[in-house]
């Protein structure tokens, strides 16, 4: 079972900032690897699949890196709306493990 | 437009057996993976498997393999996430969504989440 490793847990910005999460898997896995974002009381939503494309509706700002046991998730020019939880989740090896989740607070 | 819509929220006591529902519209039904992701209460996501409704092909997460059946009816463009022997330990928020055409695609379209309470 491949496990996913989110660093950092939770991180403070303020709008306008830049914010870069990383997901390390435990072995390599291409470029088998979505980003989702969870607001609180909400269900996910896709940012992004094979670590770099975006999900369609998805604003630019978001943008995805990386492959074998690397990703990142950067945000730019951070809005109010997104301050959430960000997960990363492998993609097309079952179990499909989420990782433990960043929560990008104010 | 691609709608999915989860049953809503049960009550059960330990030892009870429940099932849920993921109702999916606006797109081929049987065309498509379905996962199951479950979130305990201030937790993070775990998936906990996923089933193809054209053949009802199922993958489980291990931890999760013999203590939930996940199946599908395709007639009514339907999945159920079902619980024999409830514990506590399944108090959580159950969430389904699509999980593309090809087997671990990326989850694009979510249910609302159905709220499961498991107490004496």
């Amino acid at each position: 079972e491949i496990h996913m490793t989110q660093s950092p847990t939770s991180l403070s910005a303020s709008v306008g900032d830049s914010v870069t999460i990383t997901c390390r898997a435990s072995q390599s896995i291409s470029i088998y690897l979505n980003w989702y974002q969870q607001q609180p009381g909400k269900a996910p939503k896709l940012l992004i699949y094979e670590a770099s494309t975006l999900q369609t509706g998805v604003p630019s700002r978001f943008s995805g890196r990386g492959s074998r046991t690397e990703f990142t998730l950067t945000i730019v020019n951070l809005q109010p709306e997104d301050f959430a939880t960000y997960y990363c989740q492998l993609a097309y090896i079952t179990p499909y493990n989420f990782g433990q989740g960043t929560k990008v607070e104010i | 437009e691609v709608q999915v819509v989860q049953s809503g929220a049960a009550v059960k006591k330990p030892g009870e057996s429940l099932r849920i529902s993921c109702k999916a519209s606006g797109y081929t039904f049987s065309n498509y993976w379905i996962g199951w992701v479950r979130q305990m209460p201030g937790k993070g996501l775990e998936w906990m498997g996923i089933i193809y409704p054209d053949d009802s092909q199922t993958r489980y997460k291990p931890s999760f393999e013999g203590q939930v059946t996940i199946s599908a009816d395709k007639s009514i463009s339907t999945v159920y996430l079902q619980w024999s022997d409830l514990k506590a330990s399944d108090t959580a928020m159950y969430y389904c969504a699509r999980q593309g055409e090809t087997e671990g695609g990326p989850a694009d379209f979510w249910g609302q989440g159905t709220l499961v309470t498991v107490s004496s």
